[in-house]
């Protein structure tokens, strides 16, 4: 398969636990994307990276969320002392910048349940 | 801040009819790609469909369509011959500066038999 894979699918964790999310994209893909997305709604941008390098991280992003890319390879979505409004579906998505053209190949996405 | 914006949170057709889904957008970039995606309950967001802002000519892929008023930052998505298969959530996408995809709230489109 050599489409973006994300692991877990599924992760239940009590509140205050920290849990970490991994993408793998697509292997000639320098872009990757992650997006939370919540029941019946659009995916909201969270980060992403060019290679090895984090270009952009939203508002949304407190400081109890941490994404790394090392080697710009795989990436992992860190989130510390997990909160009730952070379940939620995990997406993670990658791009091969052509231009302009960003047209990004999504995962199966991880979703969190913190009870 | 780039926006975008779809109005109809739901949309019900019988199969083999022709549906449209509505999507507004709104950015400071002069080119930009546009972007229709299709979730399929439980299963991963998949592309149906590209425009590139600069192009008058609107894009095509066999039975989806899509109409782009650049002046009044429209892009809506026609499906024709709509089939059960088509049952999804469909998502309105922006790029920006080729960085992030902003998308649309979503339109639940179920195909009635």
């Amino acid at each position: 398969d050599t489409g973006v894979s994300q692991d877990p699918r599924h992760k239940i964790t009590k509140r205050g636990q920290n849990v970490t999310f991994r993408c793998d994209p697509i292997s000639e893909h320098n872009r990757l994307y992650w997006y939370r997305q919540t029941l019946g709604q659009g995916p909201e941008f969270l980060t992403y990276f060019q290679n090895e390098a984090q270009l952009e991280k939203s508002r949304l992003l407190s400081d109890r969320f941490s994404a790394e890319r090392p080697k710009g390879s795989f990436s992992t979505l860190e989130i510390q002392r997990t909160e009730q409004g952070d379940s939620a579906m995990y997406l993670c998505a990658s791009a091969s910048l052509v231009g302009m053209n960003t047209e990004a190949f999504f995962g199966q996405g991880t979703r969190l349940t913190v009870v | 801040a780039q926006t975008v914006t779809q109005s109809q949170p739901e949309m019900s057709v019988q199969e083999a009819e022709t549906v449209t889904l509505s999507c507004t957008y709104d950015t400071s970039e002069n080119n930009y790609y546009l972007f229709w995606y299709k979730q399929p309950p439980s299963r991963q967001m998949i592309l149906v469909i590209r425009q590139e802002a600069y192009k008058q000519q609107n894009a095509t892929e066999n039975r989806f369509s899509v109409n782009f008023q650049k002046a009044a930052k429209s892009f809506s998505l026609k499906i024709s011959d709509s089939q059960l298969g088509d049952t999804a959530m469909y998502f309105c996408a922006c790029n920006q500066g080729a960085q992030k995809l902003v998308f649309g709230q979503g339109t639940r489109l179920t195909i009635n038999p």
